[in-house]
């Protein structure tokens, strides 16, 4: 089945550094997701992007939705130690509705 | 108001149990769908299910998993005689609609000894 192609696989960087990641696919996607998930606990909706060359923040979180539809990347700025976690992006194909396709995430260590 | 609700947490069963997999959605919710995730793997979509009946059960193994959702009381993953592959996290997500936005649980953890 489709597979995402999310990168890095993991990321150590200073408190206060910026940082960014991104997701590639296959196939064309509707709809792209960023998800945060704690040790233990499930994915928490970051940031949600509906339109190819959207762009939205949610605080200090920025991402878009790539033109090609194919891709899209997640950024970070400012970042503090509550940002440490497993970055996943999803999304739902061209021709699903509700399916969501899941990156293998990208590993955030943040040294204060 | 209550978020997804999963239990138990975690789960240990010998090779050939049977584990049983809740799942209760958000209020409101009537679409639940059910993902599995390898360790350092991302979640892999195994089934959709509105009350009572299943959607979409195509990333589901067709032996010794299944699912309901049944009018009264939560959604069920049950997997019969589990083996050392089923290891892994299991969790639940629900929306108030097909396209709407998913909400996750916090997973069960299975181990398989």
């Amino acid at each position: 089945g489709q597979q995402l192609n999310q990168s890095p696989q993991s990321m150590f960087i200073q408190e206060g550094e910026d940082v960014s990641m991104n997701c590639t696919s296959s196939s064309i996607f509707n709809t792209w997701l960023w998800y945060k998930q704690d040790p233990g606990e499930g994915p928490v909706l970051l940031i949600a992007l509906y339109k190819a060359g959207e762009l939205t923040s949610n605080g200090r979180l920025t991402a878009q939705f790539g033109i090609t539809r194919k891709d899209s990347f997640l950024n970070i700025s400012a970042s503090i130690p509550s940002d440490v976690g497993i970055y996943f992006c999803a999304g739902r194909e061209r021709g699903s509705n509700y399916k969501l396709t899941f990156g293998k995430g990208t590993l955030l260590t943040v040294n204060p | 108001n209550a978020g997804v609700m999963q239990n138990p947490r975690h789960l240990v069963r010998r090779r050939g149990q049977e584990a049983r997999l809740r799942c209760s959605p958000m209020k409101g919710h009537s679409h639940v769908y059910w993902y599995r995730q390898l360790p350092e793997e991302g979640l892999k979509f195994m089934v959709y299910l509105q009350k009572e009946n299943i959607i979409d059960e195509s990333g589901m193994p067709k032996e010794r998993f299944s699912a309901e959702f049944p009018k009264e009381g939560p959604s069920i993953l049950r997997i019969q005689q589990v083996v050392r592959g089923d290891s892994a996290a299991y969790f639940c997500a629900s929306s108030a609609g097909t396209e709407e936005t998913q909400y996750f649980g916090p997973g069960t953890r299975l181990l398989v000894l």
